[in-house]
């Protein structure tokens, strides 16, 4: 199984929006809704932020959402702080019953 | 509150298995609705799912890693674990465990991951 495609890197001011998107094909992301997106700070364990497409976990702040549209999915974070400098990966359920993650996607806060 | 940990050997000699167990407290590994997965991350490379057990001993396996890879449950222990045979330096990395949640890509609990690195 190949690995989701994500962008290498995003960048943004604080307080801007940025999307970061994912795509595969329509036997992981396009065929099933459960695209989940984890942030993972270095030296730490990934934290999920949004599983089943949208769904945020309690605790989660409401900056987070995801979206899909085809065979891409999209986290896009709003209002943009520092603490959100981190790396994000998307990670979905494929049609051989296994999964799979992108590739990571680094989001620098200028 | 549920935790995971993992545990086993941080050096393997190439060619030789890799073991991790983890261990789940705060919860029963026995309690139908979650799977328990194992992924990896190689040092400054990204996340890779190896595959998930269910209480009741079913598992998936990443397509790559199937010929090589063992995950087994010990619900009287609240544990499961991880075996990967024939490995070599490729295989050094973190190994992670977590919770997912059944009919869901809910993947909500990790362990803070260990380090295994394969060198002679």
């Amino acid at each position: 199984q190949s690995a989701l495609t994500q962008p290498a890197s995003v960048s943004g001011s604080p307080g801007q929006s940025i999307t970061i998107s994912c795509t595969g094909t329509s036997s992981d992301v396009g065929g099933y809704d459960y695209v989940s997106w984890y942030q993972q700070h270095p030296g730490k364990a990934p934290k999920l932020m949004i599983y089943d497409v949208t769904n945020r976990p309690s605790g989660v702040s409401n900056r987070f959402s995801g979206s899909k549209s085809g065979n891409t999915a999209s986290l896009t974070i709003s209002g943009l702080q520092a603490e959100d400098e981190a790396d994000y990966y998307c990670n979905s359920y494929t049609s051989s019953r296994t999964w799979v993650f992108g590739g990571g996607t680094k989001v620098t806060v200028l | 509150q549920l935790q995971v940990q993992e545990s086993g050997p941080g050096l393997v000699k190439p060619s030789e298995t890799l073991s991790l167990t983890c261990t789940v407290s705060g919860g029963s590994i026995s309690r139908s609705s979650y799977y328990w997965g194992w992924i990896r991350q190689p040092p400054g490379k990204g996340l890779e799912w190896i595959g998930n057990i269910y209480y009741s001993g079913s598992t998936n396996y990443n397509p790559s890693l199937r010929s090589r890879v063992t995950i087994s449950v010990d619900t009287s222990k609240n544990q499961f674990s991880l075996e990967l045979r024939s490995v070599t330096a490729a295989d050094t990395a973190v190994y992670y465990c977590a919770r997912r949640v059944e009919g869901s890509g809910r993947r909500d609990y990790w362990g803070q991951g260990t380090l295994v690195t394969v060198s002679s």
